[in-house]
């Protein structure tokens, strides 16, 4: 199956620019996605990138995709305490497979 | 909110019990997957069901099966339950392929 890399912290300054790395390996999956997920809460679907697309920017989240390096990555722009919470990085077609996440902590 | 509901929140359960963990999609959508989370597996596909058919399996135990109902509506049936079984069990559903929007989980502890 798909395997699926993120760093496990990340820590900014609040009002910086977060820049969250995933790496996949099959480059057969139709779809990359970041997903949210806060304490004790579900996945929040963010953002999803079809693979045939390099770039796609929604408000402050912007997705960049490397197909060549099989590299994604999540821009978050002007960084909040609220977006303190774990980014989850998935590849796949139907069923997804999942990185372990990267826990993003803003600092005030 | 996603839409996609769960029941029940939380479950307590003891070794060797059997539980069934139920999931409502958004309205439309036809697929419905479940995947586990877990401390030290992360988060794992377990199966894929597309109006009422088995599409795809995971990593899914023998002891636990899924069905999907006429009206779309899921339920994951674990069985012979061990402590490592304990996890966050979420549903999500889609279209078909493509966005899959997450419910918030059944919390499943096994004691």
């Amino acid at each position: 199956g798909e395997d699926v890399e993120q760093s496990l912290f990340l820590s900014v300054r609040e009002g910086d620019s977060s820049v969250i790395n995933c790496t996949y390996t099959d480059s057969s999956s139709t779809y990359l996605y970041w997903y949210k997920q806060e304490p004790g809460a579900g996945l929040q679907l963010l953002t999803y990138i079809f693979s045939n697309m390099d770039m796609k920017q929604d408000q402050r989240l912007t997705v960049l995709l490397n197909k060549k390096d099989k590299h994604l990555s999540l821009r978050i722009a002007d960084t909040q305490t609220g977006d303190s919470a774990i980014y989850f990085c998935a590849a796949g077609a139907n069923n997804l497979f999942f990185g372990t996440g990267t826990r993003l902590t803003v600092i005030p | 909110d996603s839409g996609v509901t769960q029941t029940p929140k939380h479950l307590i359960t003891a070794t060797g019990q059997r539980v069934t963990l139920r999931c409502s999609p958004r309205s439309g959508d036809l697929s419905v997957y479940w995947y586990q989370q877990s401390l030290d597996q992360g988060l794992q596909f377990l199966i894929h069901y597309y109006n009422g058919e088995e599409r795809a399996k995971g990593n899914i135990l023998e002891r636990f099966s899924a069905q999907q109902f006429p009206d779309l509506h899921s339920e994951l049936n674990l069985s012979s339950l061990e402590l490592g079984d304990s996890a966050l069990y979420f549903c999500a559903s889609s279209v078909f392929a493509g966005e899959q929007y997450f419910g918030p989980g059944t919390r499943l502890t096994v004691t």
